[in-house]
């Protein structure tokens, strides 16, 4: 069965520091991964998907399947970053989204 | 567009009483999902539907039942709640291509 692992509950940050957040999933097909990000009172929305190659808000997230990751980066962490972010894996044709824990980032400043 | 929306967005609920959350997303996509979100568990998924008059269990379907009413609506019963089903709940649309999902703002369920 497929699994996405968020080790981190929490991770706090100083402004302008770097991000990671890390993601590891297990899944014996071709993996579809995202990363949804939650801001406080707000509802849940995409912030970037691994097939686009994109970054958004500056983070970026590439793809390592030799190592099952998929972890999201931003090289200056901001106060408006803070939010929950899952890490999410699409299977069954995308049918169906599997969610990590998520991690609650919070950019001190 | 409204996108996707639930109601209602409180509700408190005695063990043992019954209730519906309904969802409604106006993108004309065929997949919806209802999921519960608790804290330390993440998004877990409840029952989806792939497309108008299918519906499937996801990784925790018991203690609920749902109807596609038509494209556009998908709702969620308890039919006899429990503490255990005081959580968050979130439905969401899929978008093809691309496989995106929209949330709808959430509904907080406690149940007493």
């Amino acid at each position: 069965a497929q699994r996405v692992t968020q080790p981190e509950k929490l991770l706090s940050v100083f402004k302008g520091a770097p991000v990671e957040l890390k993601c590891n999933y297990s899944y014996s097909g071709s993996p579809e991964l995202f990363w949804y990000v939650q801001y406080s009172r707000q509802r849940l929305q995409l912030l970037l998907r691994h097939i686009s190659r994109e970054s958004i808000k500056g983070f970026t997230a590439d793809l390592n399947k030799g190592e099952t990751s998929f972890h999201l980066k931003k090289p200056f962490a901001q106060e408006e970053d803070s939010a929950m972010y899952y890490c999410a894996l699409a299977t069954g044709g995308g049918n169906k989204l599997t969610f990590g824990t998520g991690t609650q980032l919070k950019v001190e400043l | 567009n409204a996108g996707v929306t639930q109601t209602p967005k409180f509700q408190v609920l005695k063990t043992g009483q019954s209730m519906t959350l309904q969802c409604a997303q106006d993108m004309n996509h065929n997949s919806m999902y209802w999921y519960r979100q608790d804290p330390g568990m993440g998004l877990r998924l409840i029952y989806y539907s792939a497309s108008e008059g299918t519906t499937d269990k996801g990784e925790v379907p018991n203690g609920y039942n749902v109807s596609r009413l038509n494209k556009r609506e998908f709702s969620l019963r308890l039919e006899s709640a429990a503490p255990s089903q005081t959580s968050v709940y979130f439905c969401a649309s899929r978008q093809m291509p691309g496989n995106e999902q929209f949330f709808g703002p959430g509904t907080r369920l406690t149940v007493l």
